[in-house]
């Protein structure tokens, strides 16, 4: 069974700087796809950034990037120029490309400090 | 396109009654989840759609569980006989394709 494990339960950066929010995934598939969701405070979740397995290039959102390595199945989130408004929950997320849902890990609260 | 819109936001309800939350997705989107999340942790899946048709179940949704898409269109979950364990908030998502969800802003369950 596929899993995702974010390590960092929580983390905090000063605004203006930069901020990275590591993932780890376990899978025996080739074919997926790798998520990154922002989930506010008493607000729903959103997409940050979607990254296609079969795809070298990593992706980029405007200040939102990922480190995807593949064959250490790692899948960070970086974040720059962090302002005050990317202070939420951050959810890793997986799914096979022939799979129908999604598997999420246990999420990682970001602070940023004024 | 208003996005997904789940009602209640909130339900506070006694142990032992049952419960039914709604779940209005995006009209282009053929694919209807539904998950649960418990504080500090990450949503878990429990149904997922595909058009009317119920195409999987998690082991997660006991008997007391049962989800509905009529038409393909909104989607209700229920919960029979709820107890202290299902307080959770719970949400919804569509997708169309091979993107991201886009999810609503889930309802909460506070089970007393």
């Amino acid at each position: 069974a596929q899993t995702v494990t974010q390590s960092q339960p929580e983390m905090s950066v000063q605004e203006a700087e930069t901020v990275t929010l590591s993932c780890t995934y376990d899978t025996s598939e080739s074919d997926y796809y790798l998520f990154w969701y922002k989930q506010p405070p008493s607000r729903q979740m959103i997409l940050v950034i979607r990254q296609e397995a079969y795809k070298q290039q990593n992706a980029t959102e405007n200040r939102f990037s990922v480190n995807f390595q593949k064959a250490a199945k790692s899948f960070s989130l970086k974040i720059s120029d962090s302002q005050l408004g990317d202070a939420a929950m951050y959810f890793c997320a997986y799914r096979s490309a022939g799979g129908f849902k999604t598997i999420f890990g246990a999420g990682t609260r970001l602070f940023v400090k004024a | 396109d208003t996005g997904v819109s789940q009602n209640p936001r909130h339900k506070i309800t006694k142990r032992g009654q049952n419960v039914t939350f709604r779940c209005d997705p995006i009209s282009e989107h053929n694919r209807l989840y539904w998950y649960r999340q418990t504080l500090g942790q990450g949503p878990e899946f429990l149904t997922y759609f595909q058009n009317e048709a119920q195409l999987e179940k998690s082991r997660l949704l006991s008997d007391r569980f049962s989800a509905e898409r009529p038409k393909g269109s909104f989607s209700t979950l229920e919960i029979q006989r709820t107890e202290q364990g299902d307080s959770a908030m719970y949400l919804c998502a569509s997708l169309r394709g091979t993107g991201g969800y886009t999810f609503g802003s889930g309802t909460r369950l506070t089970v007393v």
